[in-house]
């Protein structure tokens, strides 16, 4: 089983749709949750941290399931400009390769006018 | 606020050479961690790097290493190269006291010919 595993996509989506991505990874005991944004051809950056009781910043609403191991994000009223690949990003448990980032195969995002 | 940095943008290079690419983090950071992203993939951690140590290490070969500055800039160098290591290659900066969050440089990307 892969560390971090995400939808496979592509998802094509409408302005103005509510889009819904998910995540799972394989270590219970990893400690630190994120999404990244990567646009095509350069650097991911960070999106949104992910917190056990949820978070929401804007359009985009982060979610942890510790028992299920499930990561989502989901993005209200898509734009145009939200058209990116979306990473799920994993932080190991604590110990040797702590401060490593584990990322998924990204999942991509294609928002049509 | 100067953000990572990596040089040289693009790299063309043929097998069995070697290659040596560059990182200056971002302003204040002193946590240097270097990741390679195949097409179509996420990012891969290879190592990280700080007060001139590597501390962190993923699941790369030895051809892999690297070297961190005083001055908390690094460099990666990949000896004897194979086609398999065309690929992104990231610098991502961090605080030593917030390792996870980490901040990538635009990237090289390396050709193997």
């Amino acid at each position: 089983r892969k560390e971090v595993e995400q939808d496979p996509g592509p998802f094509n989506v409408p302005e103005g749709a509510t889009v819904a991505f998910n995540c799972t990874y394989s270590n219970s005991a990893s400690q630190s949750f994120f999404w990244y944004r990567q646009d095509c051809r350069k650097e991911p950056k960070l999106l949104m941290s992910v917190y056990s009781s949820g978070n929401e910043d804007g359009r985009f609403t982060a979610q942890l399931n510790r028992a299920s191991q499930y990561i989502s994000l989901l993005i209200r009223d898509s734009k145009l400009s939200d058209s990116a690949t979306y990473l799920c990003v994993v932080n190991p448990p604590r110990g040797a390769g702590s401060y490593q980032l584990t990322f998924g195969k990204g999942t991509k995002l294609s928002v049509i006018p | 606020d100067a953000g990572v940095t990596q040089s040289p943008t693009h790299l063309i290079k043929t097998r069995g050479q070697q290659v040596t690419l560059r990182c200056s983090p971002k302003s204040g950071h002193d946590t240097v961690s270097w990741y390679q992203q195949a097409l179509g993939q996420g990012p891969q951690f290879i190592f990280q790097y700080y007060e001139e140590e590597e501390r962190q290490r993923g699941n790369f070969p030895d051809r892999f290493s690297g070297h961190q500055f005083p001055n908390y800039s690094s460099e990666l160098n990949v000896n004897a190269l194979l086609l398999g290591d065309s690929a992104l290659y990231l610098c991502a900066s961090s605080l030593r006291t917030k390792k996870v969050e980490q901040f990538f440089g635009p990237g090289t990307r390396l050709t193997v010919l």
